[in-house]
């Protein structure tokens, strides 16, 4: 069965903390998703990773993909309450185009 | 500006009733996809569309409908036979991932509830 868990499903932090949260999935792939989506919104994309090693930051998320692992994880640094949102993220398993498969989400709540 | 455009935004159905969720994209993309969100939980697929006159099913599919007349757009019935259709519902596009992994864009999501 293709799944993508993410942990942790809920998080309340503090401004100014570190966190990661993680992404692991089951099926062979080389490209991973990250989106932000904030309460009764659409979905944002925030990053694409398309190979094992790959790195991507905007502002204080940066996000990294290590397929051998089957793990992408996405670092939040020094916590800002603008970064409230539920974060998803979803695989492109390697026989598909199409359907990706997606985690259950991680709802971030950051207290000022 | 391009975009999707899904309307209406708030839908309300009675029992019995089909309904149907419009989504239009001028981004030129070839896929389409609808997805079902309820409250707290990820999205799960009722069908997508990689080309015109084309689509398959997705992970829930019963109870749903689409069509795909043209390249633009993508609607999404909801028929009596989709007996708890309460949720959210959102429209996406995309060229194919293949193509150096382009992403799902999405429109802005339509509230479906039954009274």
């Amino acid at each position: 069965e293709l799944k993508v868990e993410q942990n942790p499903l809920f998080l309340s932090m503090q401004e100014g903390k570190n966190y990661t949260i993680y992404c692991n999935y089951s099926t062979t792939s080389d490209r991973l998703y990250w989106y932000r989506q904030d309460p009764g919104k659409s979905l944002e994309s925030l990053f694409v990773l398309l190979s094992n090693g790959a790195v991507k930051q905007e502002g204080r998320l940066m996000a990294s993909l290590d397929t051998k692992a089957r793990l992408s994880t996405l670092h939040i640094t020094a916590a800002v309450h603008d970064l409230s949102a539920t974060y998803f993220c979803a695989v492109l398993p390697m026989d598909s185009n199409y359907q990706l498969i997606w985690g259950a989400g991680t709802k971030l709540i950051i207290k000022p | 500006d391009g975009g999707i455009t899904q309307s209406p935004k708030y839908l309300f159905r009675k029992e019995g009733q089909n309904v149907t969720l419009s989504c239009e994209q001028n981004l030129n993309h070839d896929a389409m996809y609808w997805y079902r969100q309820d409250p707290g939980q990820g999205l799960r697929l009722i069908y997508y569309s990689q080309i015109v006159n084309d689509f398959q099913k997705g992970d829930i599919a019963e109870g749903y409908s689409v069509s795909r007349e043209k390249k633009e757009s993508f609607p999404l019935t909801v028929t009596s036979a989709q007996k708890n259709p309460t949720a959210f519902y959102l429209c996406a596009s995309s060229r194919p991932q293949g193509e150096a992994g382009n992403t799902i864009y999405f429109g802005e999501g339509s509230w479906l509830t039954v009274v």
